[in-house]
């Protein structure tokens, strides 16, 4: 069974710039999640879908951050524009079944950096 | 807002020893429990978790957790530590869809 995929793997930006990360869950996985992890802290929840509709969003700073997952499959999380504090490692996971409920599976994550 | 607390960020410990990582979160309803670990180069992964029945729960690679409804703890516990087991580990909680990670526990196993 093939994993969780992200890409790019890694990225360096500036700040103010815009970047866009990609996500394609577990096939049949109807649940994915973008975690951001800021070196030395675990990942934090920014968001969540239960196929194409979001469960909760409420650590998304939506001033700058919006994420969409328009067939309830593959996912993308865009900063618009980016801040040094972005700077981060943003985690995409999946699981099978209703939020919160089941083994998330993650994938191995895009490093970003903003100068 | 609930939170997760990893008491401990580094562990060092010899092979052999006994581990037992703590873990406490602040959230007075129903909740679910994981423990995640991540290897050196490797993505996160389940460790085990807790839904309900016996608190006592044990995972893979003989790591056990126990569930403590009252002191809302999670330990993670392994009898007898192996080089291997080298790897940072996350102690995780889910209430009402709002799922909190610790910061993290990096232990490291001397051989």
């Amino acid at each position: 069974e093939a994993g969780v995929a992200q890409s790019p793997r890694y990225k360096i930006i500036e700040k103010r710039q815009s970047v866009a990360f990609w996500c394609n869950p577990i096939s049949g996985h109807a649940t994915l999640y973008w975690y951001q992890q800021i070196l030395g802290q675990g990942p934090k929840l920014l968001i969540q879908f239960q196929n194409n509709g979001v469960v909760d969003d409420s650590q998304l700073p939506k001033d700058r951050f919006s994420a969409e997952r328009l067939k309830g499959v593959d996912s993308t999380l865009k900063i618009q524009p980016a801040k040094l504090e972005d700077s981060a490692v943003y985690l995409c996971a999946s699981s099978p079944a209703l939020p919160g409920t089941d083994t998330q599976y993650f994938g191995p994550g895009t490093r970003l950096t903003v100068l | 807002a609930q939170s997760v607390s990893q008491h401990n960020h580094h562990v060092i410990l010899s092979e052999a020893a006994s581990l037992e990582l703590g873990c406490n979160y602040s959230y007075g309803g129903t909740v679910n429990l994981f423990w995640y670990v991540q290897y050196p180069g490797q993505h996160l992964q389940l460790l085990l978790k807790y839904f309900s029945g016996d608190p006592l729960v044990k995972g893979i690679k003989g790591f056990e957790a126990e569930f403590i409804k009252s002191k809302f703890s999670f330990n993670l516990r392994k009898p007898s530590v192996q080089w291997s087991d080298t790897a940072e580990y996350f102690c995780a909680v889910n209430a009402d869809n709002d799922m909190r990670f610790g910061a993290g526990t990096r232990l490291t196993v001397k051989p």
